[in-house]
């Protein structure tokens, strides 16, 4: 298995401009998790999906964060406009019961 | 409600000396325990895992923890240091719910020669 995969790694924006991350997770897993990742604020969990249906999304900083689940194979992250204070890396992970696998991240820079 | 207290945000310990990475955790429900390593540049992955077997883990690198439920800790231990374990620990604990963890905040292993 490929593992969970990100795309892009890196992404250098300006701001005001709409980011999106993508996310494949590990096939059969029926769960899946968007983190960001900062010096100053840690690991913190966003948003998670449960068979595609988002659970819990108290995470999600504000209404210019938005996360979908078309189906059990994608799951995107969007940031529209994008705030130079979003620079972070963007992790997503995935799981069948309890054990995540995370992907190797989305580093985001916005000038 | 589940909670993870990790105890020093960095920790330093020279090549071949015992490395204790120290994890407290609160949980309402018989508690599922990992130890996620992050080396730089990389995301998160598995150690080790205590889902209520055996009371001492086992994981990868040659790294353990031992789940003691009296003092609800799950410290993770390694005997010799490497250079190579250089990195950051994080201990979760189960959320209770869809795989959900609650992680802790992190402990940053430098290994000095």
């Amino acid at each position: 298995d490929a593992g969970v995969i990100q795309s892009p790694r890196h992404e250098v924006t300006e701001m005001g401009q709409e980011v999106t991350l993508r996310c494949k997770p590990i096939s059969g897993h029926n769960s899946l998790f968007w983190y960001r990742q900062t010096m100053m604020r840690g690991l913190e969990l966003l948003i998670y999906f449960n068979n595609n249906v988002p659970i819990d999304d108290s995470g999600m900083p504000e209404d210019r964060f938005s996360a979908k689940m078309p189906n059990a194979s994608f799951s995107t992250l969007k940031i529209q406009p994008s705030e130079p204070r979003d620079s972070a890396v963007y992790f997503c992970a995935s799981s069948l019961e309890n054990e995540q696998f995370f992907g190797p991240g989305t580093r985001l820079t916005v000038l | 409600a589940q909670s993870v207290t990790q105890l020093g945000s960095h920790v330093s310990v020279s090549e071949g000396a015992l490395v204790l990475l120290r994890c407290n955790y609160s949980s309402s429900v018989p508690p599922y325990l990992f130890w996620y390593v992050q080396y730089p540049n990389q995301g998160l992955q598995l150690l080790l895992k205590y889902t209520s077997a055996a009371t001492l883990v086992k994981g990868i690198n040659g790294f353990e923890a031992e789940f003691k439920k009296s003092e609800t800790s799950f410290h993770l231990t390694k005997p010799s240091a490497h250079m190579s374990d250089a990195a950051e620990y994080f201990c979760a604990v189960s959320g209770g719910s869809q795989g959900n963890l609650i992680f802790g905040k992190g402990t940053k292993l430098s290994v000095k020669p």
